[in-house]
């Protein structure tokens, strides 16, 4: 099974500022099939990024994804409000689509 | 429009079973693999189980398996979770998920969730 390390645990950061998000794999990612998504308070997640670079239907191009192999990074560019939420990173190279344990982004 | 609504999650006690449901529309159900992902309580998503377009490849996560199965039922447009064995830490709500293509891939439509309590 491939385990995903995401850091930082919580990350503090205010409006307009740039975010960095890691997600890590124990064994390399096949194909770059890594995923990232969004989830807020009481809602389901949110697909954002694919293919570790593709982003999904209506995601704003401030959110970008990049790496490969065992090193993944999702970026937002300038955070707005409504940026601050979880985020989770996912593979799905293997049949066992690990998550990793996410990084909480919060207003500073 | 996509839609999962997943129904079935309730208090059960320690041992008992429960099957979960998932009635999908606004797409061809049988042209897409299906997710089941889990979160517990204020922790993070886990991913559950797989199930090809047709029902003839599942997967589990360690954690579930020889205790949970997945099937779907494509002249219904239903998918299902039968849950044995349960423990106190299958506690969590469960979603219901589509997946990107036909055996697998990552998850760009998400159900709302159902419950399942597993308490004495």
């Amino acid at each position: 099974e491939i385990v995903l390390t995401q850091s930082p645990g919580t990350l503090s950061l205010s409006p307009g500022e740039r975010a960095t998000l890691s997600c890590r794999a124990s064994q390399s990612v096949s194909s770059s099939y890594l995923a990232w998504y969004q989830q807020k308070p009481g809602q389901a997640p949110r697909l954002l990024i694919y293919g570790a670079s593709s982003r999904a239907t209506g995601i704003p191009d401030r959110f970008s994804g990049s790496g490969s192999g065992t090193d993944f990074t999702l970026t937002i560019s300038r955070l707005e409000p409504e940026d601050f939420a979880v985020y989770y990173c996912q593979q799905y190279g293997s049949t066992s689509y690990t998550f990793g344990q996410g990084t909480k982004l919060e207003i500073k | 429009e996509v839609q999962l609504v997943e129904s079935g999650g309730v208090v059960v006690q320690p041992g008992g079973s429960l099957r979960l449901s998932c009635a999908v529309s606004g797409f061809t159900f049988d042209d897409y693999a299906m997710h089941w992902v889990r979160q517990a309580p204020g922790k993070g998503l886990e991913w559950v189980s797989l199930i090809t377009w047709d029902g003839g490849s599942t997967y589990y996560a360690d954690s579930v398996k020889g205790r949970f199965t997945i099937s779907r039922d494509n002249s219904k447009n239903s998918l299902y979770l039968q849950m044995n064995s349960l423990r106190a830490e299958d506690t969590a709500l469960y979603y219901c998920a589509k997946a990107h293509y036909d055996s697998g891939g990552y998850i760009p439509h998400w159900g709302q969730g159902t419950l399942v309590t597993v308490s004495s």
